[in-house]
């Protein structure tokens, strides 16, 4: 089972949107509308933010979205904080009944 | 409150047997709709899922789970008496090095809720 594919890095201002991708395959994401998104800041447990590609956990802010389309998972930042600046991986169940996750992207708030 | 602690060697030497133990808190095992996962994650790069284990309440069994390309090397058990999921892997290998992370796992969707603060783990002889 091959990682799912997120791009390295994104970056944007305080208050604008961004959007990190995460792409795998008909066996996992294109199969399966289990897809999380976890936050990661530096030294810390990862925390999740999205889960079952768009619901979000309480306590976790509005501006956190999700959505899938096919065999691409979206995560969708709106008004971007400074304290929004972490590593972001998703995950999805697979057809093997494992997990895979992505390779990661970092988030840079200019 | 649910927590969950990872515990074991923080130094293993090339070919050992690593055995790392969760436990947890606030939740029950015996609960089907939960599960247990060990994640890892190399100093500085992605997190990689190993393995899972929860209660099949219908076959009263255990169903256990493996990342493919590790399956070889891992085992997961649990003991409900003490609250404690249990991962060994063989053969240990410096490039095994990282944070090993257990956490709670929503069976049915696999999310997971809640995380351990993780423990490091280096292989170095």
């Amino acid at each position: 089972q091959s990682a799912l594919t997120q791009p390295a890095s994104v970056s944007g201002s305080p208050g604008q949107s961004i959007t990190i991708s995460c792409t795998g395959t008909s066996s996992d994401i294109g199969d399966y509308n289990y897809v999380s998104w976890y936050q990661q800041h530096p030294n810390r447990a990862p925390k999740v933010v999205i889960f079952d590609v768009s619901n979000r956990p309480s306590g976790v802010a509005e501006r956190f979205s999700g959505s899938k389309s096919g065999n691409t998972a979206s995560l969708t930042i709106s008004g971007l904080q400074a304290e929004d600046e972490a590593d972001y991986y998703c995950s999805s169940y697979t057809r093997s009944s494992t997990v895979v996750f992505g390779g990661g992207t970092r988030l840079t708030v200019l | 409150q649910v927590t969950l602690k990872e515990s074991g060697p923080v130094l293993v030497k090339p070919t050992e047997t690593l055995t790392l133990t969760c436990t947890v808190s606030g939740f029950s095992l015996s609960n089907g709709r939960l599960g247990v996962s060990w994640i890892r994650q190399p100093p500085g790069k992605a997190l990689e899922w190993l393995a899972h284990i929860f209660s099949n309440d219908v076959f009263s069994n255990d169903e256990k789970s493996y990342n493919a390309s590790l399956e070889r090397r891992l085992t997961i058990s649990r003991d409900t008496s003490k609250s404690q999921v249990v991962l060994t892997m063989t053969n240990m290998d410096p490039v095994d090095t990282g944070t090993y992370y257990c956490a709670r796992m929503i069976t049915v969707t696999t999310e997971i809720d809640t995380w351990g603060q993780g423990t490091l783990v280096t292989v170095s002889s």
